[in-house]
């Protein structure tokens, strides 16, 4: 078993729909971090969060420390969103990965 | 602008061959990292660097070394290339451990023949 894991896997969405990525993990963790990385290309730091709810333009991420999950939500979905999320737990000096989300939206 | 610079972007290489893989900060960051990533893995810790002048290893040291001579720098040498390291390679950095995010480059595609 991942000591973090994601669902779903893959998904595709209609434009404008709204988009959940769920992460969950087993170990004790002091921050969270999604990351985004666009097909060919360089991986791209969304949130760092430890505590709550952060919002930054149509993304949202969220964390439950006692449930040891966190979510990240798209609002009104747009192709350009197409990349594989993934998100890493922190611990001191140690970080763990996800295996990754693959979101592909469809206009 | 200030970042972290990979190079190559791209490498072909004979198996048996020496290469070295370039990292370069620019935001005084303390800690680097290299992993390298493929399909159905996801992202694999090679090693790491807490500080200048020292260096750990990850969770797939084998076949690799790396040095930390300054703050900088942190170049990744595979001695001797064979066809399992055929991967695509990131180079991170964050300001030290606790809760700073990650930098990435944008990454060394190797193909290893």
């Amino acid at each position: 078993k991942n000591e973090v894991e994601q669902s779903p896997q893959n998904l595709t969405a209609q434009e404008g729909e709204f988009i959940t990525i769920n992460c969950s993990y087993s170990v004790g963790i002091s921050a969270l971090h999604w990351l985004q990385q666009h097909p060919g290309g360089g991986i791209v730091s969304l949130f760092m969060l430890s505590s709550g709810k952060k919002k930054h333009g149509r993304l949202i991420a969220t964390i439950n420390i006692q449930e040891k999950h966190s979510s990240l939500h798209i609002t009104a979905s747009h192709p350009r969103d197409s990349a594989v999320y993934i998100c890493a737990g922190f611990s001191y000096d140690k970080v763990i990965f996800g295996p990754g989300t693959s979101l592909s939206v469809i206009p | 602008i200030a970042g972290i610079t990979q190079a190559p972007t791209s490498q072909i290489l004979a198996a048996g061959r020496r290469m070295t893989l370039r990292c370069t900060q620019d935001m005084r960051h303390n800690a680097m990292y290299w992993y390298r990533q493929d399909l159905g893995l996801g992202l694999r810790l090679i090693h790491y660097s807490n500080t200048a002048g020292t260096t750990g290893k990850g969770e797939v040291p084998d076949g690799y070394s790396v040095s930390r001579a300054n703050t900088d720098d942190f170049p990744l040498t595979l001695a001797s290339a064979v066809p399992s390291q055929t991967s695509v390679y990131f180079c991170a950095s964050r300001p030290g451990p606790y809760n700073s995010p990650l930098h990435f480059g944008n990454g060394t595609r190797l193909t290893v023949t």
